[in-house]
């Protein structure tokens, strides 16, 4: 896992509820990206930012906010517009081509 | 899109025997390539990577084998061990305008190591 930091490990949802998953590295990465992983699947880039106060769409975006206020911390909100939310999350930054993976959060709905 | 993908969704060796996990990839753009080892329950692990300008590279008990003329990646494990059992998938890299560090993963083969 490195020094990256992922909170909390389970996280669970009740209908309508806005939830915020934390990201945070140690390792001065100036890139960060989250993953959503669903079982039998690739990982799915939903959102990625390349430097501070910029962050980019990936390519399962809807349902799903993020911040960059700070280079360590990427944390990523899963609106009640995500309407299948169940998923393993997983954060990572990028040293040069080399993206290292937190430990992921898993998010249940109640 | 193009997408990386894997011939194999399991494999099963006993202990001791060598491993070889397949990764087929259709992007003939891309620049590097990764392997990933991922425990239940886990974030994935960085195992090895290999630039498009390199066949092979070489990491403790680990290879990648690339050749680029049929698109086509491997992982072999030497001396597999049961702590090896994990899902191994392969991501590749495509260095081109807005796609710069942006991955694409395999769905990943399942290697189950019986003692």
């Amino acid at each position: 896992d490195g020094g990256i930091t992922q909170s909390p490990k389970y996280l669970f949802r009740k209908e309508g509820q806005n939830v915020t998953l934390s990201c945070e590295q140690n390792l001065n990465h100036d890139a960060m990206y989250w993953y959503r992983q669903d079982p039998g699947q690739g990982l799915r880039l939903i959102y990625y930012s390349q430097i501070v106060n910029d962050f980019q769409k990936g390519d399962i975006a809807e349902g799903y906010s993020v911040s960059r206020e700070k280079k360590e911390s990427f944390p990523l909100t899963v609106t009640s517009a995500q309407k299948n939310p169940t998923a393993f999350y997983l954060c990572a930054s990028r040293a040069q081509e080399t993206q290292y993976f937190g430990p992921g959060t898993r998010l249940l709905v109640l | 899109g193009e997408s990386v993908g894997l011939h194999l969704p399991t494999l099963s060796v006993q202990e001791g025997d060598n491993s070889i996990i397949n990764c087929a990839y259709s992007n003939s753009a891309s620049d590097y390539f990764i392997w990933y080892k991922q425990e239940s329950g886990k974030g994935p692990q960085f195992i090895i990577d290999i630039r498009s300008n390199m066949d092979k590279r070489q990491g403790q008990r680990v290879t990648v084998l690339l050749n680029k003329t049929v698109k086509h990646l491997s992982l072999q494990i030497a001396a597999t061990q049961p702590g090896d059992s994990a899902v191994y998938f392969c991501a590749e890299n495509t260095y081109r305008g807005t796609s710069y560090g942006k991955l694409t993963f395999g769905q990943g083969t399942i290697l189950t190591v019986h003692p």
